[in-house]
């Protein structure tokens, strides 16, 4: 079964760093783009940005360039969406995603929630 | 404000068939490129419902289908259920962002 399995839920403070993760399964995880997408509380699906782990070839929304780093460890697997000073405006819940086929994204991982409070 | 636009929200009660609608314009769906949604129940992850437009992943009931048509694509539920209650989002490529897009999302409500 191919799977992407999230690291869980952070509190952390303003101006902390924080690296989540997103780790695949059941495939050839150097063969697929992962992407990361942000949904804020109430609110919609925001592309972030995408990573392809055979090369770590990366791309970011225009949104998030910049205020994000996004990376991968391709002998384990993993993807990775880091921030290295957080603001109370990145609380949301993060989904990291396999891009599969030209331009859709199938399987999602579980979410990863952020709270970023003083 | 979502580079594809949905209605905030649709209703209709068990058994009817309801539409939701996603406009883009000519950076995006308007220039060739496929529309896919995704499903996503409350408190959980968005799940893949279509692709290419039209193609149901293996397991998503007939009840769902989707169509495309210009600058704009359409997601249409025929015999709601109550567990179709859920978030709807369209998502397409815009290639003056160079970058994946989605919509606002529409909130399906079962009366």
């Amino acid at each position: 079964e191919v799977q992407l399995v999230q690291s869980g839920a952070e509190v952390k403070k303003p101006g902390e760093s924080l690296k989540i993760s997103c780790k695949g399964s059941g495939y050839s995880f150097t063969n697929y783009w992962i992407g990361w997408v942000r949904q804020m509380p109430g609110k919609g699906l925001e592309w972030m940005g995408i990573i392809f782990p055979a090369d770590s070839q990366t791309r970011y929304s225009p949104s998030f360039q910049g205020q994000v780093t996004i990376s991968a460890d391709k002998s384990i697997s993993t993807a990775y969406l880091q921030w290295s000073s957080l603001k109370a405006s990145d609380s949301a819940m993060y989904y990291c995603a396999r891009k599969t086929g030209p331009n859709w994204f199938d399987p999602w991982g579980q979410g990863t929630l952020v709270t970023v409070s003083s | 404000q979502s580079v594809l636009t949905q209605p905030p929200s649709v209703s209709g009660a068990p058994g009817q068939r309801v539409t939701i609608s996603c406009t883009g314009s000519s950076s995006n769906i308007g220039t060739g490129y496929d529309v896919h949604w995704y499903q996503q129940l409350p408190g959980t992850a968005p799940k893949l419902l279509i692709y290419g437009n039209t193609n149901r992943p293996s397991g998503v009931p007939d009840r769902f289908s989707g169509s495309k048509s210009g600058t704009s694509a359409s997601l249409a539920i025929t015999g709601l259920q109550a567990e179709d209650e859920a978030d709807y989002y369209c998502q397409s490529y815009d290639n003056s962002l160079s970058g994946w897009v989605f919509g606002g999302g529409t909130k399906l409500t079962v009366l």
